[in-house]
């Protein structure tokens, strides 16, 4: 079965810029994946950030912005913030109803 | 403003059937374009992805999971449903259900989750 890799943990300094990636153990990610991120915090539900590649959720900061960066969607925090300490996760369309969340990425600002 | 909310047991023995159900408010689960889906977090682990139903009511399942796993849903009452038999201490989780969006192929709105245990 595919799966999708991110990075398991990421810090950054507040103010910093830190980019995310997602991708496949097999092949590319390209904008026909539909790649798509959600940030979590203890306790919470995922919230919805980015979906359609680059497309920013109602209510999402400009900060965020998602990509394609090589052959990997990529999610860019650009100013971080306390409260962007959270735990990341990417999930790829894979055609054919079939969804994968990625093992997601645990980013600490610091 | 579409709210999602799951309920059911929050313990389930061993080799039985864990139920949940989500209640859908402010929008109905027959609306075109949308589907229901539930995905799990084991404590302190990711997310995956379980399965959904479409709005015509064609199912579809993440493979490992697909012996058993059933999705319903019952339009009367604006509810989905999941269903997993023969759990194991593995299957203890947060669920979620969300509504997908068929345009872009991702989810939009998420309920709170619902931690179910089954003890080992």
């Amino acid at each position: 079965q595919t799966v999708v890799t991110q990075e398991p943990s990421f810090s950054v300094s507040p103010g910093g810029t830190v980019t995310l990636t997602c991708g496949l153990s097999s092949g590319s990610v390209s904008t026909t994946f539909y790649p798509s991120w959600y940030q979590q915090t203890p306790g919470q539900a995922p919230r919805t950030l980015i979906y359609y590649t680059n497309t920013r959720s109602s209510g999402v900061p400009d900060r965020f912005s998602g990509s394609i960066l090589g052959n990997k969607a990529a999610l860019t925090i650009t100013g971080a913030q306390a409260d962007d300490e959270a735990d990341y996760y990417c999930v790829l369309y894979m055609g054919n109803d079939l969804w994968v969340f990625g093992g997601g990425t645990k980013l600490t600002v610091l | 403003q579409l709210q999602l909310q799951e309920s059911g047991p929050g313990l389930v023995k061993p080799s039985e059937t864990l139920s949940l159900t989500c209640t859908v408010s402010g929008g109905s689960v027959s609306s075109s374009s949308y589907y229901w889906s539930w995905i799990r977090q084991p404590p302190g682990k990711g997310l995956e992805w379980i399965g959904g139903i479409y709005y015509t009511g064609s199912t579809y399942y993440n493979p490992p999971l697909k012996s058993r796993v059933t999705i319903s849903v019952d339009t009367s009452k604006n509810q989905f449903s999941l269903k997993v038999n023969s759990v194991t201490a593995a299957d203890t989780a947060v669920y979620y259900c969300a509504r997908g969006s068929g345009w872009y192929w991702y989810f939009d709105f998420w309920g709170r989750g619902t931690l179910v245990t089954v003890p080992s």
